[in-house]
């Protein structure tokens, strides 16, 4: 059981263009949404994360919205750039006892110069 | 950079054989997390470990087990390896009771 659904699977944004990736979860005891970056041959890095007691989250080009009553959260990348092409996960977090990561099975950005 | 390493980078085994992975964590940081990212897909968490003990684990077989130091440095073992086994082992460190997890760059293991 796939218990966070993200899309789309790729995507291909003009250079300034605005980059939007979605996700979608199942498990209402989920209290964590972070977002990671992952360049091939490395790690998935922590790029944003949101709680569901705000509606959005910003950082710099990066934000996240949160709708809790649709179970879906997405990340909107402004004035995308080259450099933000990478494969971007959702995940979520809430079990209780242990904090352990439900990720989304990643959107392939390309960001075209 | 997140402080996390991992050695070694790149392995390569036989079916049937064992290996063992090992990761440090980010200074002052007492849990860590291992998960599995098969080529294409987004990582699966395997288990965790705090206190040196494990603190919960995922949908993997007990061929795949951990260890945790004192100093919280990890090793992920993987006993009787089979071809599905090769992925991307990725270590993630965070401080108990927080939700940021913080990954080192990953273990390329190739079963062949």
């Amino acid at each position: 059981q796939q218990q966070v659904k993200q899309s789309p699977q790729s995507l291909i944004v003009q250079k300034g263009g605005i980059s939007i990736i979605n996700c979608a979860y199942e498990n209402t005891a989920f209290d964590y949404f972070p977002w990671y970056q992952q360049f091939p041959g490395k790690g998935p890095a922590l790029l944003i994360a949101i709680r569901p007691d705000v509606s959005e989250k910003k950082e710099g080009r990066f934000t996240i919205s949160f709708n809790k009553s649709a179970k879906q959260f997405s990340l909107h990348i402004m004035d995308s750039q080259p450099g933000d092409s990478a494969t971007y996960f959702c995940a979520a977090n809430g079990n209780s006892g242990y904090s352990t990561l439900t990720f989304g099975k990643g959107t392939m950005l390309l960001v075209s110069p | 950079e997140t402080g996390v390493t991992q050695s070694p980078t790149h392995l390569i085994k036989t079916r049937g054989q064992q290996v063992t992975l090992r990761c440090s964590s980010q200074s002052g940081h007492n849990t860590v997390s291992w998960y599995q990212q098969a080529l294409g897909q987004g990582p699966q968490f395997i288990f965790q470990y705090y206190r040196e003990e494990e603190n919960g684990r995922g949908n993997f077989p007990p061929r795949f087990s951990g260890l945790q130091f004192p100093n919280y440095s990890s090793e992920l073992n993987v006993n009787a390896l089979e071809l599905d086994d090769s992925a991307l082992y990725l270590c993630a460190s965070s401080l108990k009771g927080r939700d940021e997890q913080y990954f080192g760059p990953g273990t390329r293991l190739t079963v062949t």
